[in-house]
């Protein structure tokens, strides 16, 4: 089973700051790695997938870049909406599919 | 648009049986295979099982193997998880999630999920 290591547990940022997340699988995916985005009480809201595509709808200052065992979500700028926990998900060796066990981007 | 509506989720006793519904609308539910996830409370994302488009095969995550069946009815749109010999340790929200078109009866990337059902297991 591929392990996902998500780092840091809690990013404490200011509205305006720039957000970067660590995502590290214990063995090699390619790309085949998603991130999302949850918020209390929501369903996941799937950001990037195959690591560095956008999905339908999500905002430009949201990217991902990464491939192997290494991967960022990178938040250019922070707006109040994005506070929130975020995902990544690996589907490359299955099953099973994993997910790491989240950061959490609180405000500072 | 697409809509998951998961429903049948409650509180039971250790041991139990239940069975989740996941109504799906919006899209050809027939050609998609379609994945569980849950989340246990203040927890992560757990995959747990995935039903290809024709019913015919089916992969489960290793908590769940020998406890839970993931089917579905086409002609309901339906989506089921049977759950049986249920552990305090199944406590979540049980998500339905339906994958992206490009990996549609694989391992794949989710951007639509339900609105997940509780299961809570306490005695």
């Amino acid at each position: 089973e591929i392990v996902l290591t998500q780092s840091p547990a809690t990013l404490s940022l200011s509205p305006g700051e720039r957000a970067t997340l660590s995502c590290r699988a214990s063995e090699s995916i390619y790309i085949y790695l998603a991130w999302y985005q949850q918020k209390p009480g929501q369903a996941p809201r799937l950001l990037i997938y195959d690591a560095s595509n956008r999905a339908t709808g999500i905002p430009a200052r949201f990217s991902g870049s990464g491939s192997g065992t290494n991967f960022t979500l990178t938040i250019s700028s922070l707006e109040p909406e994005d506070f929130a926990i975020y995902y990544c998900q690996q589907r490359s060796s299955w099953p099973p599919v994993t997910f790491g066990g989240g950061t959490k981007v609180e405000i500072k | 648009q697409v809509q998951l509506v998961e429903s049948g989720g409650g509180v039971v006793q250790p041991g139990a049986s239940l069975r989740l519904s996941c109504v799906a609308s919006g899209f050809t539910f027939s050609r998609f295979g379609m994945h569980w996830v849950r989340q246990a409370p203040g927890r992560g994302l757990e995959w747990l099982t995935l039903i290809r488009y024709d019913g015919t095969i089916q992969y489960y995550a290793d908590s769940v193997k020998g406890r839970f069946t993931i089917s579905r009815d086409d002609s309901k749109s339906t989506l089921y998880l049977q759950m049986n010999g249920l552990r305090a340790d199944d406590t979540a929200v049980y998500y339905c999630a339906r994958p992206d078109e490009s990996c549609s009866n694989t391992a794949c990337h989710f951007p639509y999920w339900g609105q997940g059902t509780l299961v809570t297991v306490s005695s």
